[in-house]
């Protein structure tokens, strides 16, 4: 079965900073990869699909990138409202496995 | 408004069954395949079932396969999952989304504690 590696495991970043994360696939998935945004007590929200296609009203300072068995998420000056956790996700083809999240901190 | 609402979740001991639903609206529920995915208390996320559209295709994880079944009712715009053999393992949070193919809309979940 597929495992999505995402890395690091947590961030602490300043408010506009730049902030990467990574998510590696065990086997090539091409660009079905989707990213969510989860804050505390609330329902993941897709972010990115396919790879790098941004979901309706998020803000362009979130990019996805990558193709195959890896990928990167990438947040251009960070805001206090970013605080989350990220998980990456297979999408398309089953099973449908979610990386473990990045936890990203506001200093 | 696409607005997706779970519920059927409780306290329920090890080895009993619990059947959660989840009603859709705001978009054409026969359209779409939808999933459910869990998150027990304090951890990440595992996608658990996927059916779709018209029912012809059911994916299920490893950790439930044999014990859990996905189906929906088209006309009653739900989705349904029966969980039967429940284990402590299974306690979590249960989201239901929309597949497109990403998961772009998720209901507010409904948690599931197996506990004697």
């Amino acid at each position: 079965n597929i495992v999505m590696t995402q890395s690091p495991k947590s961030m602490s970043i300043s408010v506009g900073d730049r902030v990467t994360m990574n998510c590696k696939a065990s086997q090539n998935v091409y660009n079905n990869i989707a990213w969510y945004q989860q804050k505390p007590g609330q329902s993941p929200k897709l972010l990115i699909y396919y790879a790098s296609n941004r979901y309706n009203g998020v803000p362009d300072r979130f990019t996805g990138s990558g193709y195959g068995t890896d990928f990167t998420l990438t947040i251009n000056s960070v805001q206090a409202e970013d605080a989350a956790f990220y998980y990456c996700q297979r999408i398309y083809n089953s099973p449908y496995t979610f990386g473990a999240g990045t936890k990203l901190e506001l200093k | 408004e696409v607005q997706l609402v779970e519920s059927g979740g409780g306290l329920v001991q090890p080895g009993r069954s619990l059947k959660l639903s989840c009603v859709a609206s705001g978009f054409t529920f026969s359209n779409y395949g939808m999933n459910w995915i869990r998150q027990a208390p304090g951890k990440g996320l595992e996608w658990v079932a996927y059916i779709s559209s018209g029912s012809s295709y059911i994916y299920y994880a490893e950790t439930v396969k044999g014990r859990f079944t996905i189906s929906r009712d088209n006309a009653k715009n739900t989705l349904y999952l029966q969980m039967t053999s429940l284990r402590s393992e299974d306690t979590a949070l249960y989201y239901c989304a929309r597949s497109d193919p990403a998961f772009d809309y998720w209901g507010q979940g409904v948690m599931v504690t197996v506990s004697s």
